[in-house]
């Protein structure tokens, strides 16, 4: 069975420049997460969405993240403008329901020169 | 062992000997837990998990233990192979209205594992 798919899987550009980072989740389950995983504060979640809403963005560091999540099988995490200090690991975990374990995808390596 | 918000401690264990990996949690509200494992490159693997109502559950070679009156988790690794070398992270999950309204997991800072062959 597939599992979370993330794409890119790395990503360099100049900071400044939109990012888009993109997630297909398992198919049939029903929470999405946006994590962001680096070596100084560990793996924080950023935005997670119920059935395609955002439910907590609580951990978006700034107005430059955005997340969206227009269907069941589709999701994006938008940086604009990029700065240098959001070089990170970027994960998209999907959830069967709650209570259930979290399924991690391969990440994003983000660096922003 | 490894507790939420520490830095990253080492396991260096011999190739066939047990393995445990430690974690204290904080929070008593907290009532479902996970462990993941994490190789270089790639995101956090489903390994274990246990609800808050047992205090032990085994599977494949591991065995997760469950202290609520401690707030403590373990992980034990039977027969460690060099494959089990990689970061576990602990995960709590707290029950909303803590959590946001359906919860969410904290994780762990990670403890690396490091098996010699």
């Amino acid at each position: 069975d597939a599992g979370v798919i993330q794409s890119p899987r790395h990503e360099v550009t100049e900071m400044g420049q939109e990012v888009t980072l993109r997630c297909k989740p398992i198919s049939g389950h029903n929470s999405l997460f946006w994590y962001r995983q680096t070596m100084m504060r560990g793996l924080e979640l950023l935005i997670y969405f119920n059935n395609n809403v955002p439910i907590d963005d609580s951990g978006m560091p700034e107005d430059r993240f955005s997340a969206k999540m227009p269907n069941a099988s589709f999701s994006t995490l938008k940086i604009q403008p990029s700065e240098p200090r959001d070089s990170a690991v970027y994960f998209c975990a999907s959830r069967p329901r709650q209570g259930q374990p979290q399924h991690f995808g391969d990440g994003t390596r983000l660096s922003i020169l | 062992g490894e507790s939420v918000g520490l830095h990253l401690p080492t396991l260096s264990v011999q190739e066939g000997d047990n393995s445990i990996i430690n974690c204290a949690y904080s929070n008593s509200a907290s009532d479902y837990f996970i462990w993941y494992k994490q190789e270089s490159g790639k995101g956090p693997q489903f390994i274990i998990d246990i609800r808050s109502n047992m205090d032990k559950r085994q599977g494949q070679r591991v065995t997760v233990l469950l202290n609520k009156t401690v707030k403590h988790l373990s992980l034990q690794i039977a027969a460690t192979q060099p494959g089990d070398s990689a970061v576990y992270f602990c995960a709590e999950n707290m029950a909303p209205p803590y959590g946001g309204s359906q919860g969410n997991l904290i994780f762990g800072k990670g403890t690396k594992l490091s098996v010699k062959p």
